[in-house]
């Protein structure tokens, strides 16, 4: 089955340390999000990527760092200098320009103490 | 005050109830989405839409783009469609990013 699968679940890190999660998909879709997703808000863009080693900073990408080496692939480092990285990240694709549809990963819950 | 607004934030209904959700938003855009939050928290997308009215199941969403309003209708709820429904719009003229702006969530809880 196609579809975006995000690892693991549920992350718990202490502070001070890097975490990395997952994001990858089987669509084959060219353009790869992600989102933070905290009580009470709608969901913020971190970071995207329109093709494979291309990628832009979203609305709150400090603190985070991504890479695309895969067209498949699209992993968040959430870095020390991370104020607040307790929260709820998901990751999305889209198809290609001029495709508005994005389709969702299952998400990552990050806690860290 | 958010570029895209829902009401209303919590909705607690009884099996079998009309549910409507609303969506106003401040902005032009290119497209409106209804995403479905289930307790888990992986999204799904119901619809997309950027005019007239959409169906499928027991689902239902229009949209005026002239008011800059959509709703979202239930008929016939049922305890499984107990979720956080989200609102979110591709901006007009975002360029390839194809944004996204999202609200804050509706929270239904239907009951038995």
């Amino acid at each position: 089955d196609g579809g975006i699968t995000q690892s693991p679940k549920y992350l718990f890190r202490k502070e001070g340390q890097n975490v990395t999660l997952s994001c990858e998909q089987n669509l084959n879709h060219d353009a790869m999000y992600w989102y933070r997703q905290d009580p009470g808000q709608g969901l913020r863009l971190i970071y995207y990527s329109q093709i494979v080693n291309d990628f832009q900073k979203g609305d709150i990408a400090e603190g985070y760092s991504v890479s695309r080496e895969k067209k498949e692939s699209f992993p968040l480092t959430v870095t020390s200098a991370q104020k607040n990285p307790t929260a709820f990240y998901l990751c999305a694709s889209r198809e290609a320009a001029g495709s508005y549809e994005q389709y969702f990963g299952p998400g990552t819950r990050l806690t860290v103490t | 005050k958010n570029e895209v607004e829902q009401s209303p934030q919590n909705l607690t209904a009884q099996e079998g109830e009309f549910i409507t959700i609303n969506c106003s938003y401040s902005v032009g855009i290119s497209a409106l989405h209804w995403l479905q939050q289930h307790p888990g928290g992986g999204i799904v997308s119901l619809f997309m839409l950027s005019s007239g009215k959409k169906k499928h199941g027991r689902l239902i969403a229009t949209i005026n783009i002239q008011e800059k309003h959509s709703s979202l209708h239930i008929t016939a709820s049922h305890p499984r469609d107990s979720a956080v429904y989200i609102c979110a719009v591709t901006l007009f003229g975002g360029g390839a990013t194809n944004k996204l702006i999202f609200g804050t969530g509706t929270l239904l809880a239907v009951q038995p």
